[in-house]
């Protein structure tokens, strides 16, 4: 299976906790992403990396989140703290370094994070 | 600001009959959409994109949806509901030079026997 892949697929921690996922991209693609998708909600832009930069954090990322890419392959997004309201779908996709205006963002399964 | 309304969030079809899941959109510049599906437990599946070309775009598993700029609208259609097509869809817009996805809350579409 050559698709985005996350690990774990659910976690269940308890508040106060830290916990870190983890995301591998399809190996030729350069651009990674972190999206959030809270119940009923659609996903919501968490932030990207080109390569290893990360060139775009969005508000909904507090001083708790935060997310590596060091080698420009797989990508960590670390929660330290968690809060209940933490608890979500983790979704992660990449891109490619297609020519095109549009390259299109392939999505992994999503770590399902629950906060007790 | 972008944004992307769904109107309605659950659908319900029977079996053979239209799908019809609508969206509108709002944006400052001329959006690339997309149309995704989720079933249950699994990540997203793009059904369809507009990037600038035809305005009637079709996409897998018999689906298609139409640019109408004037309405700011790109409903999703399909002309015969089968069983296997009850998930969640989102409607989601990005923008040239702007890599990330606004999606719209999502519809849930349930197919009746």
């Amino acid at each position: 299976d050559t698709g985005v892949s996350q690990d774990p697929r659910h976690k269940i921690t308890k508040r106060g906790q830290n916990v870190t996922f983890r995301c591998d991209p399809i190996s030729e693609h350069n651009r990674l992403y972190w999206y959030r998708q809270t119940l009923g909600q659609g996903p919501e832009f968490l932030t990207y990396f080109q390569n290893e930069a990360q060139l775009e954090k969005s508000r909904l990322l507090s001083d708790r989140f935060s997310a590596e890419r060091p080698k420009g392959s797989f990508s960590t997004l670390e929660i330290q703290r968690t809060e209940q309201g933490d608890s979500a779908m983790y979704l992660c996709a990449s891109s490619g370094r297609g020519s095109s205006s549009y390259n299109e963002q392939f999505f992994g399964p999503g770590t399902r994070l629950t906060v007790l | 600001a972008q944004s992307v309304t769904q109107l309605g969030s659950h659908v319900s079809v029977s079996e053979g009959a239209l799908v019809l899941l609508r969206c509108n959109y709002s944006s400052s510049v001329p959006p690339y959409l997309f149309w995704y599906v989720q079933y249950p437990n699994q990540g997203l599946q793009l059904l369809l994109k507009y990037t600038s070309a035809a305005t009637l775009v079709k996409g897998i598993n018999g689906f298609e949806a139409e640019f109408k700029k004037s309405e700011t609208s790109f409903h999703l259609t399909k002309p015969s509901a089968h069983m296997s097509d009850a998930a969640e869809y989102f409607c989601a817009l990005s923008s040239r030079g702007d890599d990330k996805i606004i999606f719209g809350k999502g519809t849930r579409l349930h197919i009746l026997p």
